[in-house]
């Protein structure tokens, strides 16, 4: 399966910063999605990151509050804009080969707001 | 879309024990999947199974699918202390956007 690095691992920020999230794959992937799990909680899909056009984000998330980026089919980012400490989470990008084909996840950015 | 739904339980097994966990979800799908989470970082795919099929394995993991009852079961033989960890499923309902349940804790005691 493809090898896919997060970067930063874990960051601490200040209140009403933004933070941009990278997701590189070493192999072109079809599909790259972001999710967030908050503290205790399970993974909740934010959006489906598309190549070349804007992202598809799911309800109750907005592109003003995370943008997402995706210029070629190894690369994407996710922003955290104008953070609050409810944004404290760990952010996920995962990858997908399409249909019945198991996605595989990032290690992951833990991100903590003061 | 739909969310897949662990029963809500901590496990607490000795070693060599086996540990079995469900899901269920609510609507329809095209596959489950099950993912282990150690300590909070990345997770790791175990298994895919199929809406067409009904049990698979992979060395000490065996998944059944009861399509008709919505569920899932996973299970793990013989249990090893690394196999301490979350255990989540989740659902495609075709469109590869996975749905999660809650998870559930496994701790196996040396």
């Amino acid at each position: 399966s493809a090898v896919i690095s997060q970067k930063p691992s874990r960051d601490i920020c200040q209140r009403g910063t933004s933070l941009t999230i990278q997701c590189q794959v070493d192999s072109q992937v079809t599909m790259m999605f972001w999710y967030r799990q908050q503290p205790g909680q399970s993974l909740t899909l934010i959006a489906t990151a598309n190549q070349g056009s804007e992202a598809t984000y799911e309800s109750g998330f907005v592109i003003d509050k995370f943008p997402i980026s995706r210029p070629n089919l190894t690369f994407s980012t996710l922003t955290v804009s104008n953070m609050s400490p409810e944004d404290s989470s760990i952010y996920l990008c995962s990858v997908g080969e399409g249909a019945n084909q198991p996605q595989h996840f990032g290690d992951g950015t833990r991100l903590s707001i003061l | 879309s739909q969310q897949g739904e662990e029963d809500p339980q901590a496990l607490s097994i000795q070693e060599g024990e086996n540990a079995t966990m469900n899901c269920s979800y609510k609507t329809s799908i095209n596959n489950l999947q099950w993912y282990r989470q150690n300590s909070g970082r990345g997770l790791v795919h175990l298994i895919l199974i199929r809406s067409n099929e009904r049990e698979k394995h992979s060395g000490r993991l065996r998944v059944t699918l009861d399509t008709s009852k919505k569920s899932s079961s996973l299970l793990i033989t013989a249990s090893r202390a690394a196999d301490t960890a979350s255990y989540f499923c989740a659902t495609d309902d075709g469109n590869n956007r996975l749905a999660f349940g809650k998870g559930n804790q496994v701790v196996v005691i040396p």
